[in-house]
């Protein structure tokens, strides 16, 4: 089965503070995605990545960065952390053609003080 | 602008009976269609998907339906069982249209025993 693994379940930060989310995947998927779950709002693409250091944004990629050295990690980076972007971070990845089934990360929800 | 909608944020179905989950879009481009689910701490995983070029797909307990001229998708669930309670996600793609998947904001299924 696919494994895809965010490093933490839970993060509380403060205002200002910069934010690194991880995620790893251990399928040598080629893309990595990066999405936010607000309710009412379903899930929103924040950045992608088809490719090691490639990166594409999203609907939503105000406020992030996205950084992929290697082809099994993808970190998601708030520079500058505020409150609106408290949140449930989903990663995902997928293999080959675009319309793929997305692979999910059980999710790091974000609270931003 | 939502371009995939979930009308309806919650659904209570009897144990046994059919549970319809609806889906309807507004981009004409969408060409593949796929439902998540969706277990409270856990990410999304893939049930079930069609192409446009289907109007009917079937996978033992869940059927999705594709109405084109309708825009509309719907995801049937017989018999229903309370372990299928969980957040349906449906979503859509452009299979040439890059990477980009629109998700609806969820309809929560509650199957009663």
């Amino acid at each position: 089965d696919v494994k895809v693994t965010q490093s933490s379940r839970y993060l509380v930060k403060r205002t200002g503070e910069k934010v690194f989310l991880e995620c790893v995947q251990d399928m040598d998927h080629e893309n990595m995605f990066w999405y936010r779950q607000d309710p009412g709002l379903g899930l929103r693409l924040i950045y992608f990545s088809y490719d090691v250091k490639m990166k594409e944004k999203g609907d939503i990629p105000e406020g992030y960065s996205v950084s992929r050295e290697k082809k099994e990690r993808f970190s998601l980076i708030l520079e500058s952390a505020s409150t609106n972007q408290t949140s449930m971070y989903l990663c995902a990845s997928s293999f080959g053609q675009s319309n793929e089934k997305l692979f999910f990360g059980s999710g790091t929800q974000l609270s931003v003080l | 602008d939502q371009q995939v909608k979930q009308n309806s944020p919650s659904l209570s179905v009897q144990e046994g009976r059919i549970s319809i989950l609806n889906c309807d879009y507004t981009n004409s481009m969408f060409d593949y269609f796929l439902w998540y689910k969706k277990y409270p701490a856990e990410g999304p995983t893939f049930l079930i998907s069609i192409s446009s070029i289907k109007d009917k797909n079937e996978d033992g307990r869940f059927t999705v339906f594709l109405n084109k001229s309708a825009k509309h998708l719907s995801l049937h669930i017989v018999p229903s069982q309370p372990g299928d309670s969980a957040v349906y996600f449906c979503a859509a793609s452009v299979s040439t249209g890059g990477f980009k998947t629109i998700f609806g904001a969820g309809t929560r299924l509650f199957v009663k025993a």
